[in-house]
């Protein structure tokens, strides 16, 4: 099937600092992507969608200023925690599809700890 | 309101048992998704079933079944013979042709297999 990385895997920064999550879709081209959070045995909640060449759309209740997203090409989006804190830490995870309708393939995931 | 109750915080069995993880959903779409997901404790999702709302037939794979129910709005999940390496965290989950396809998730199912 198809095949989503993220990287890094997993990040440590120091609170204040920014910090870029890259998500990459390897054998297709994913028109859509979208970025999930989930904190310590909770659920996974979206955070935003971003299609190609396009502004990325946020769900309520997440700051746009704070979780940059970037979708410039048809296989990588990239999300950017600025100024990151302790209360950012969390897995994040992102998902890939082409077309409406098409499967959602979910990359491994980053762990980002903010000291 | 699209929304979804997994109402199983957690399950413990012992090795070899059946069990079953009960999903119940909400939505006014008539076109939608719905999907369980593994999530071990790497972090990965393992992606286990997508099933459309036109599709109501019960699907088996292996040791698992599913059973999904527009009647009473519930897509159930069901191990067979469980084994110690299905422990995990088990998402329900449900897409909406008119949301874009963003995937809402349930809050999770811990499920402990014991030996």
């Amino acid at each position: 099937g198809a095949v989503v990385s993220q990287h890094p895997s997993w990040v440590i920064c120091k609170s204040g600092t920014s910090v870029k999550i890259e998500c990459r879709s390897l054998d297709f081209q994913a028109t859509t992507m979208f970025w999930y959070r989930q904190f310590p045995k909770q659920s996974l909640m979206l955070m935003a969608t971003s299609n190609e060449g396009s502004k990325a759309t946020y769900e309520q209740g997440v700051e746009k200023d704070k979780f940059l997203i970037n979708h410039a090409s048809l296989t990588l989006s990239t999300l950017t925690v600025t100024s990151a804190h302790p209360e950012d830490s969390s897995f994040y995870i992102c998902s890939a599809r082409d077309a409406p309708g098409d499967t959602q393939y979910f990359g491994p995931g980053t762990r980002l700890t903010v000291l | 309101a699209q929304k979804v109750t997994q109402a199983q915080t957690e399950i413990s069995v012992v090795e070899k048992e059946d069990v079953t993880l009960d999903c119940v959903y909400e939505t006014r779409d008539t076109t939608y998704y719905l999907f369980w997901y593994k999530q071990p404790p790497s972090g990965e999702l393992v992606f286990l079933i997508r099933r459309n709302s036109f599709d109501e037939q019960n699907e088996i794979s292996g040791r698992y079944s599913w059973n999904f129910q527009k009647s009473t709005s519930s897509f159930n999940f069901t191990i067979t013979a469980s084994q110690v390496v299905d422990s995990a965290v088990y998402f329900c989950a449900l897409s909406e042709a008119t949301r874009d396809d963003k995937i809402i998730f349930g809050k999770g199912t811990r499920l402990h297999i014991l030996p």
